[in-house]
Order: structure tokens, then C-alpha cells, then sequence
């Protein structure tokens, strides 16, 4: 059971807006920034959003983030097959005085 | 070109011991902290431990507090983590990874991954 709630699958077809949605509550996204991560099948997470809203050097820009309350949501518009990808949230809680993740989203381009 | 080596990982029986390691290169290593991540096979990203750049501040889990240990040696830039008393549990692909600054939260370089395999 993941401290962070994310829904275990989202989907969309190309050129489509999805967005995953990750619940927390006051001890860790209603305190403190949340990162977004993309994992392809056998290989490491990688940093795709920081900062509830910033996207790293070499990020498209059709990946987005946002955050209020205990709430982050990650918006992917313009879907591409090359998205199919876990995606998971992350962000300090203050109570396990640690990092937290969410369980993944299993993104699906149809 | 930042990288993160793992290394050390394996088979081992169920209350043995395992240290990885994770050698790093392309960044100032000594002036950033680092983290240990795992996953088990087809699941989810779960946080096992962090350490100060310094090495004078580390962080574990609750279901490795006491068993598990981060250090660091910043003149060999390479991050350890000694597991004790392994369970079956603990079975999972474990990660090292490179804390980018202002939250343990936020790894901005992963390491391809070491796999712990704990069984009998």
C-alpha cells in the first residue's frame, strides 16, 4: 500500500490529453514539492517533472505538472506511442521523515 | 556525463548479508547527497535510505531501519549500502540514485540497477 494514491492504469489515444492523478495528504504533497518519474520496461526511472511544475533539460513540453492541496496531477497532451510508460509521483513526507512514491500508473497509448 | 554503477548484488540466503556498492562519475560527488531506491519485480518504486552529502545525516525506511546501513566514501566517489538480515521481502532490483538538491524526493540520475535476490 503506497503512502502516495495513484490510479494503477490510464490510457488515451495518440494526439490525446491524458492526465494521471496522484492523492497524498498533509504530511507529504500538502507540505512539500512533488517529482514525476517515467520508467520504460527494464530500465531506471527517470526524472520527468520536478518541483510540482518543472520539467528538466530535454523534457517536451507536452509533459506538465500541477499541484494543489494534497493533490499533484501529471497532464501529457499531444500523446505519443513513445509515452506508453509507468509513471510514478514522489514527494518528502514530513511524518516518515522520507521520500514517499506512488504505486505507478501504467500509461497505455491505444 | 553523470553515471551510477551498481554493483554487489546476487542470491543470498534469507538472514544473510549483501553490500552494494555504487560507483559514481561525471558529477562533484562529494557535494551531493544520494539515495537507494528498489523495486520489486513488476512493482513499484519503494525509498530504502538516503545519506548527506557529507555522510554525517542518513535516512532509512522503516522496513530496513535496523538492518540496513548507508555510508559513503566521497574520496572513492562511491555510495554502499550494507544489508543485514535479509528477507525475502527485501527481494527486489535496488537503485542508486543521485539526490538533485532541496528534497530526498528528487533523483536526477538513476544507476541501471543491481538485482537482490533473497531465497532459500
Amino acid at each position: 500500500q503506497s503512502v502516495l494514491t495513484q490510479p494503477p492504469s490510464a490510457s488515451g489515444t495518440p494526439g490525446q490529453r491524458v492526465t494521471i492523478s496522484c492523492s497524498g495528504s498533509s504530511s507529504n504533497i500538502g507540505s512539500n514539492t512533488v517529482n514525476w518519474y517515467q520508467q520504460f520496461p527494464g530500465t531506471a526511472p527517470k526524472l520527468l517533472i520536478y518541483i510540482n511544475n518543472q520539467r528538466p533539460s530535454g523534457v517536451p513540453d507536452r509533459f506538465s505538472g500541477s499541484k494543489s492541496g494534497t493533490s499533484a496531477s501529471l497532464a501529457i497532451s499531444g500523446l505519443q506511442s513513445e509515452d506508453e510508460a509507468d509513471y510514478y509521483c514522489a514527494a518528502w513526507d514530513d511524518s516518515l521523515n522520507g521520500p514517499v512514491f506512488g504505486g505507478g500508473t501504467k500509461l497505455t497509448v491505444l | 556525463e553523470v553515471q551510477l554503477v551498481e554493483s554487489g548484488g546476487g542470491l543470498v540466503q534469507p538472514g544473510g548479508s549483501l553490500r552494494l556498492s555504487c560507483a559514481a562519475s561525471g558529477f562533484t560527488f562529494g557535494t551531493y547527497a544520494m539515495s537507494w531506491v528498489r523495486q520489486t519485480p513488476g512493482e513499484g518504486l519503494e525509498w530504502v535510505s538516503a545519506i548527506s552529502a557529507s555522510g554525517f545525516s542518513t535516512y532509512y525506511s522503516d522496513s530496513v531501519k535496523g538492518r540496513f546501513t548507508i555510508s559513503r566514501d566521497n574520496s572513492k566517489n562511491t555510495l554502499y549500502l550494507q544489508m543485514n538480515s535479509l528477507r525475502a521481502e527485501d527481494t527486489a532490483v535496488y537503485y542508486c540514485a543521485k539526490v538533485a538538491g532541496g528534497t530526498y524526493s528528487r533523483l536526477d540520475y538513476w544507476g541501471q540497477g543491481t538485482l537482490v535476490t533473497v531465497s532459500s
